[in-house]
């Protein structure tokens, strides 16, 4: 069974440029949630898509959007980027039973420069 | 506000010593997790403790959950150059998996 795959895996962009970011989700997997890390704030949640809705949203400003679609791939895009957003994006997916046993398979991530 | 504190950050042991990390918060969780991650890939998951008290072992790895459900420990046992890595712990509140709080994670390197 294929792993959760993120595109691109490295990405270098400059301040006021918009990017969009790729996660397809294990196969049979309804859930996929997206995390930015970075060293001084560690994993932080920006939000989930089940059934191409966002069920879960964190504490991000409206720059940060997401969509998922039919066959649960979700892209997640940042616009007007600031330096503060070079970060290590990750998305998890999992199959969306709202159960909190269950298990969240995570991506390489994608390392994003904002220069 | 950090909800689950991790201690200590980093962590440099020689081979074959043990060593534990610790997890805290002041809030209640559904479950909490443990992680790995390695430079370049994503967090894996080790463990997830769901019962006040519970105890799980996974070989050389030890995991327990606070009576509260407040805090966790992870502890190793004579420790390897493999258990190198970033171990982070991850709390649920409510029902859905979908929105975890990570704590900002213990480095962990073991010199052989």
């Amino acid at each position: 069974k294929a792993g959760v795959t993120q595109t691109p895996r490295y990405l270098i962009k400059t301040r006021g440029q918009q990017v969009t970011l790729s996660c397809s989700p294990i196969s049979g997997h309804r859930s996929v949630s997206w995390y930015q890390q970075t060293p001084g704030q560690g994993l932080q949640f920006l939000f989930e898509y089940f059934s191409e809705t966002q069920r879960n949203k964190g504490n991000f400003p409206g720059r940060f959007s997401g969509r998922q679609f039919s066959n649960s791939r979700s892209e997640m895009n940042v616009s007007t980027l600031e330096l503060g957003d070079s970060a290590l994006y990750l998305c998890a997916s999992s199959l969306g039973l709202a159960s909190f046993q269950e298990t969240q398979y995570f991506g390489p991530g994608t390392r994003l420069l904002v220069l | 506000t950090q909800l689950l504190e991790q201690s200590p950050q980093f962590l440099s042991i020689q081979e074959g010593e043990n060593l534990t990390v610790y997890c805290n918060s002041s809030s209640v969780f559904s479950s909490l997790q443990w992680y790995r991650q390695e430079p370049g890939e994503g967090p894996v998951l080790l463990v997830t403790v769901v019962t006040g008290g519970e105890v799980k072992k996974l070989k050389r790895l030890t995991f327990q959950f606070g009576d509260a459900r407040k805090d966790s420990s992870l502890h190793i046992t004579a420790a390897q150059p493999g258990d190198t890595g970033l171990y982070l712990c991850a709390g649920a509140r409510g029902g859905s998996q979908g929105n975890l709080i990570f704590g900002k994670g213990t480095k962990l390197s073991v010199k052989p």
